[in-house]
């Protein structure tokens, strides 16, 4: 079992729909970020959220932290094609050196 | 300048061939990453190290091991490569636990 999970793990919608894509876990968190990656490059950080209950708005993204600090979601409104990539969540793994640990991600293609 | 750099951006080899993968970062970042991305897209952390400490994660053969000839590089040797070491492989780097910058991606493509 991964220790983040990701769901969905495909999602395809016309542009100006609106989405959220989930990512859950067992464990606490003293923090977790998301990253989007597209094809042929490395991840690259959207935001981090620190705070339990904490929203953060990027443009048209929000991501909420949830109160426990075990979950988090991303909502983006008015999807356009260029929001089309890999979402990724990420949180540090405090039991194993602190390395960053992904979960499995969420792919959106956004159609025009 | 690229923050992140590794090279080759693709890799082909035969099986049973030693490679290795360069990874560079000029952030000043204290601790680098290795990661795996298969076909899925899962992105697995292999090595995490800094100028102290080397931690690996438990499910990575001992083909595999991390060279780190000074702060700034840290590099991938791969020892008698399999079928399935195919996949892309990202160096990152950080500042303890901030954000992480990843490099483009080693596609390696085992034959």
């Amino acid at each position: 079992t991964q220790l983040l999970e990701q769901s969905p793990q495909f999602l395809s919608i016309q542009e100006g729909e609106n989405l959220t894509v989930y990512c859950n876990s067992s464990s606490v968190f003293s923090s977790l970020q998301w990253y989007r990656q597209e094809p042929g490059e490395g991840p690259v950080l959207l935001v981090t959220v620190v705070t339990g209950g904490e929203v953060k708005k990027l443009k048209r993204l929000t991501f909420q932290f949830g109160d426990a600090r075990k979950d988090s979601s991303l909502h983006i409104t008015a999807a356009q094609p260029g929001d089309t990539g890999l979402y990724l969540c990420a949180a540090r793994r405090n039991n194993a050196g602190n390395m960053l640990t992904f979960g499995g991600g969420t792919r959106l293609m956004v159609k025009p | 300048d690229t923050a992140v750099s590794q090279t080759p951006k693709y890799l082909v080899t035969q099986m049973g061939n030693d490679k290795s993968i360069k990874c560079e970062q000029n952030l000043g970042h204290d601790t680098m990453y290795w990661y795996k991305q298969d076909s899925k897209k899962f992105l697995k952390i292999m090595f995490s190290y800094n100028n102290k400490e080397l931690i690996i994660n438990e499910t990575v053969p001992n083909r595999f091991s991390p060279k780190s000839p000074d702060k700034a590089h840290l590099n991938l040797h791969i020892n008698s490569l399999e079928l399935g070491d195919s996949a892309v492989y990202f160096c990152a780097s950080s500042r303890r636990s901030t954000e992480a910058f990843f490099g483009q991606g080693t596609r390696l493509t085992v034959v």
